[in-house]
């Protein structure tokens, strides 16, 4: 399996700041990674597909980069509703995987 | 609007089977991949296993013994099967749907939980 490294966790922010989250690959995986925002108590919610694809209705201060091993999620001014936690998962070869979560505390 | 809407037991002794169905309310049920994840404060989010509308399915390898999804394209639905469970199952377990390769759509999540 694929595994997923996420740092840092957590991340303590303000509002304002432009936040950059890491995901590693233990092998490349191309551009086949996702991002996710989860809500405590909610279900995952995509953001960016495919390294660096904006998901509709997701606002544009999230992009996301990389290809390989190396991949970001940065959110260009961190807003109130930002504060979750953010996975990446790999989409390259079956089982896909998910890094254990970066936390975006205040 | 579609949504996604889950449902199954929540509570399950060792050795009994898990069983979550999940239905798509409100838009098309062809074209897309079906999915089922669950996720632990142990292992985080894990990929269960896919089928899509012609039922191809993939699996864990680390499930696939004891995995069966199939899917109902008459009623929308689709359903998961776990056998033989034990504590390490328990876990919050989502439906999803998506594209080939990512997860659009979400269940509203059901916490299963293993216990004697």
């Amino acid at each position: 399996d694929i595994q997923m490294t996420q740092s840092p966790s957590p991340l303590s922010a303000s509002v304002g700041d432009r936040v950059t989250i890491t995901c590693r690959a233990s092998q490349s995986v191309s551009s086949f990674l996702n991002w996710y925002q989860q809500k405590p108590g909610k279900a995952p919610n995509l953001l960016i597909y495919a390294a660096s694809s904006l998901q509709s209705g997701v606002p544009s201060r999230f992009s996301g980069s990389g290809s390989g091993t190396d991949f970001t999620l940065t959110i260009s001014s961190l807003q109130p509703e930002d504060f979750a936690t953010y996975y990446c998962q790999q989409s390259y070869s079956i089982p896909w995987t998910f890094g254990q979560g970066t936390r975006v505390e205040i | 609007q579609v949504q996604l809407q889950q449902w199954g037991a929540g509570l399950l002794k060792p050795s009994e089977t898990l069983s979550l169905t999940c239905a798509v309310y409100g838009g098309s049920f062809s074209g897309y991949y079906y999915n089922w994840i669950r996720q632990s404060p142990r292992k985080g989010l894990e990929w269960i296993g896919t089928i899509n509308d012609s039922e191809t399915t993939n699996y864990n390898p680390s499930l696939k013994n004891r995995i069966t999804i199939s899917v109902d394209t008459s009623n929308n639905q689709f359903s998961l099967k776990l056998s033989f469970v034990t504590a390490a199952d328990t876990a919050v377990y989502y439906c999803a749907r998506g594209r080939l390769r990512d997860f659009v759509l979400w269940g509203q999540g059901t916490l299963v939980t293993v216990s004697s």
